[in-house]
């Protein structure tokens, strides 16, 4: 069984550009949540998507938007980026009768 | 607001002695809790969770976790600590719908050989 998977590990963007992350839900998992995890900080909560749909959202600016695909592989799309984005951002998967979500090893983004 | 509080930002145990991590929420039901580990640079393992029945909950690695409604806690314990458990520990409340996590600011938690 193949877990939670975001490419790419890390990478650093300038402020005001777009980046891109993505995620590979675990087998059997059609539910991805998407997590900012400032340095210091526990995870927040940015959106989570089902069958392709937004299924909730916190407390994000729109710059923060995401996809998710047919095959529940998922992307995070931010835009005019800032400073402040930099961060370890999870991705999640869990399928809906389970709450547990299982983690993927992250994507560290600095902002410069 | 529902919220996760883990009021120990760090803690320093020797190897070998038990550990305590605490954990409140805040939430108006019954909550779906968590506990998760995030060892350096890497994504969060499951330790344990509880969703209803048995207040006292096994997870892996020798953890245990307590849910004490009266309380508002969710306390993480394991009696004999080894230093390959220095890690940050986060505590965790689902919310019905949505499942979305809200997450306490961890406890790092650092082991003396």
């Amino acid at each position: 069984e193949t877990g939670v998977t975001q490419s790419p590990t890390h990478l650093i963007k300038t402020r005001g550009q777009q980046v891109t992350l993505r995620c590979s839900s675990q087998s059997g998992h059609n539910t991805v949540s998407w997590y900012q995890q400032a340095l210091g900080q526990g995870p927040q909560f940015i959106f989570q998507y089902y069958r392709e749909e937004e299924n909730g959202r916190g407390n994000f600016p729109p710059r923060f938007s995401g996809l998710q695909f047919p095959n529940y592989s998922s992307e995070l799309n931010v835009n005019a980026l800032e400073l402040d984005d930099s961060a370890l951002y999870l991705c999640a998967s869990s399928s809906p009768e389970q709450v547990t979500q299982y983690f993927g090893p992250g994507t560290r983004l600095t902002v410069l | 607001a529902q919220s996760v509080t883990q009021p120990d930002i760090h803690i320093t145990v020797s190897e070998g002695a038990s550990l305590e991590l605490r954990c409140n929420y805040s939430y108006g039901a019954t909550p779906y809790l968590f506990w998760y580990v995030q060892s350096p640079g890497q994504g969060l393992q499951l330790l344990l969770k509880y969703f209803s029945g048995d207040t006292l909950v096994q997870g892996i690695k020798g953890f245990e976790a307590e849910f004490k409604r009266s309380q508002s806690s969710f306390n993480l314990r394991k009696p004999s600590v080894h230093w390959s458990d220095a890690a940050e520990y986060f505590c965790a409340v689902a919310l019905s719908g949505t499942y979305k996590y809200i997450f306490g600011t961890g406890t790092r938690l650092k082991v003396l050989a």
